[in-house]
């Protein structure tokens, strides 16, 4: 099984500042197979990016995704207000299909 | 616009079977896959399982012994059954979709993300 491994735990920023999200995997994935999803209190998660680096639709372009191999980035150039929640990576495999990473916090500084 | 919609008890007994169904609307159920998150209080997400439109399932080895999924294409519906289940199954369970994906290095289709999730139905565990 994949392990994905999330860092920071929390990162502290103000708006307008810019959010650097790291994923790690155990083994190398494809990058075809890897996701990241927001999180607000209370709420389902949304899928932001697929395939890595593919913005869902309706998600803003201030939302990127990229790497490849084990290490995998999402950024967010300009934080907004509604962008302090918490991000989970996901990937595909083989058993199981689905593993999410344990998430990060983006809180307000 | 697709919507998923979770519903089922909110509390269930232990040693009992938690059974839950998600109503698809606005689209057709055809030509996805059809998932189960769960997430306990405080916690992260944990993957329970999908199946095809066509009923083809696929389960998180942790917890296959205990979980079937099926689908109900006439009613446009999918549903969970968790059976045995102990205080450590307390959580929000939701329901997503799984689109069709084309990888163009391998030519091949892949269901690997989750587009579309319903908001979510807290299950307590308790007797």
């Amino acid at each position: 099984e994949i392990v994905l491994t999330q860092s920071p735990g929390t990162l502290s920023l103000s708006p307008g500042e810019r959010a650097t999200l790291s994923c790690r995997a155990s083994q190398s994935i494809s990058s075809s197979f890897v996701a990241w999803y927001q999180q607000q209190p209370g709420q389902a998660p949304r899928l932001l990016i697929y395939a890595a680096s593919s913005r869902a639709t309706g998600i803003p372009d201030r939302f990127s995704g990229s790497g490849s191999g084990t290490d995998f980035t999402l950024t967010i150039s300009r934080l907004e207000p509604e962008d302090f929640a918490v991000y989970y990576c996901q990937q595909y495999g083989d058993s199981p299909p689905f593993t999410f990473g344990p998430g990060t916090k983006v809180d307000i500084k | 616009q697709v919507q998923l919609q979770e519903s089922g008890p909110g509390l269930v007994k232990p040693s009992e079977t938690l059974s839950l169904t998600c109503a698809v609307s606005g689209g057709s159920i055809s030509n996805f896959h059809w998932s189960w998150v769960r997430q306990p209080p405080g916690k992260g997400l944990e993957w329970i399982g999908y199946i095809s439109y066509s009923g083809s399932t696929t389960y998180n080895p942790s917890l296959k012994s205990r979980v079937t999924i099926s689908v109900d294409t006439s009613k446009n519906q999918f549903s969970l059954q968790l059976s045995a289940v102990t205080a450590a199954d307390t959580a929000v369970y939701y329901c997503a979709r799984v689109p069709p994906y084309y990888d163009i290095l391998t030519g091949r289709y892949y269901y690997a993300y989750m587009d579309v999730w319903g908001k979510g139905t807290t299950v307590t565990v308790s007797s």
